[in-house]
Parts: structure tokens; sequence; C-alpha cells
């Protein structure tokens, strides 16, 4: 199975400040892809972003942008201009050539006003 | 409004007890998922159904069983050979069993085994 690390278990961030979120992924897969998902207190998976090894360009989705270094196996979660809504658990989640997702241990992240 | 639906949110049984998870899905998907998640961490595949009537063992399968009888419909039983199985359980959908199509999620199942 993948290894998937987020290495920031808790994350704080002033409301209206972007906030980077790590992923690092460990994988030899030449295909493959990630996705970020947000998980509010109430439980559910919202999905945000997701970006495939083969593009081109990093994804972006609203105030959500990707950075995506495939040669450091990376893919960290950029959120522009905070709200105190964003305050959630923020998992990556790739796939490989198992082709499920594999998800990290999550970041909590705090949107302070 | 199409979506997933998972009753009830939260369910409490005796140890020893079988007792089984709903999820119904109306968003015409064809490929369903049931997730674990224990506090602190990120999600398990325990099954998933690229189609009616076929199934597939996640990495946890062990003690649980599901169904896919009809299309808008994945049950997840949790049978009394799973050990630890106080957990929440997510349903997930997504229009194709390729990996790269979102998933949509449910709402979830608080399950808590005394």
């Amino acid at each position: 199975a993948q290894k998937i690390t987020q290495t920031q278990p808790g994350m704080f961030v002033q409301e209206k400040e972007a906030v980077t979120l790590d992923c690092t992924y460990d994988t030899s897969d030449q295909s493959y892809g990630l996705f970020w998902y947000k998980q509010p207190s109430s439980g559910e998976m919202i999905f945000l972003i997701y970006q495939g090894s083969y593009d081109e360009q990093n994804a972006t989705e609203g105030r959500y942008s990707l950075n995506f270094q495939k040669a450091r196996k990376s893919a960290n979660l950029v959120i522009s201009a905070s709200q105190l809504g964003d305050s959630a658990m923020y998992f990556c989640a790739p796939w490989g050539s198992a082709r499920q997702l594999t998800f990290g241990s999550g970041t909590q992240l705090t949107v302070l006003p | 409004d199409g979506g997933i639906t998972q009753s009830p949110k939260y369910l409490f049984r005796k140890e020893g007890q079988n007792v089984t998870l709903s999820c119904e899905q109306n968003l015409n998907h064809d490929a369903m998922y049931w997730y674990r998640q224990d506090p602190g961490q990120g999600l398990r595949l325990i099954y998933y159904s690229q189609i009616v009537n076929d199934f597939q063992k996640g990495d946890i399968a062990e003690g649980y069983s599901v169904s896919r009888e009809k299309k808008e419909s994945f049950p997840l039983t949790v049978t009394s050979a799973q050990k630890n199985p106080t957990a929440f359980y997510l349903c997930a959908s997504s229009i194709a069993r390729d990996p790269s199509y979102e998933q949509y999620f449910g709402p979830g199942t608080r399950l808590t085994v005394t």
C-alpha cells in the first residue's frame, strides 16, 4: 500500500491569510492521481481538488490550489483567503496501481478570527 | 437533490450482535464504497462494488459483509466476527470504478458496540 505522510497534525491560520497543508506520498507508479478532501466536524467528506500525474498544470478550484511536485512526490494544498468555515480536517488521498484511494492521517486546520 | 443517505447517524449495539448499516444513493452511480474511520486516522476501504451483484474486498474486509442487489443500495453488515467494530463508517459512490472519478460521500454512521 502507498505510504502517505501529512506531517502537520494541527495548523492555525488567521482569517483571510493563505495556508499550505503538506502531503507527501510514496509511489513507484507512473500513472496515479491525488485528491484532497475536507472533513468538517459533522463528519461528511467534501471533495476539494484533484490532479492526475499526467496533468501538466497545477490544479486550481476557486480558493484551492495544488502545488504538485512529482519529483519530490509532494502535493501540497494551498488555501487562499482563509475563512472561518475552512476550519476542518483535511485529508490527501492518492491512488496508484491498486486503483483505490489511500487516505493520509489528516491535518486539523483551525482558522482564527 | 441528488446524494447519498446513510442511516442511522448513531447506532448502538451489544457485543456479539450483527448490525447492518444502510447506504442509498440517487446519483445513478455504478460504483459504491464502504470506508471505516477510527479516531485521529484517515479512511480505510472495507468493500467496494463496481456494479450490481458484484463486490470486492478492500483492505480491511474481515468481519464485514455487503450485498449489492440494487444499483441504489449497498448495505454493510458488521458481524460479531469483527473484533473492534466501534468506528465511524462512511459510504461513498462514484460514476464508475475508475479511481480518477471523484467519490461522493454520505454523512456517515457512528457505530458504538459495548
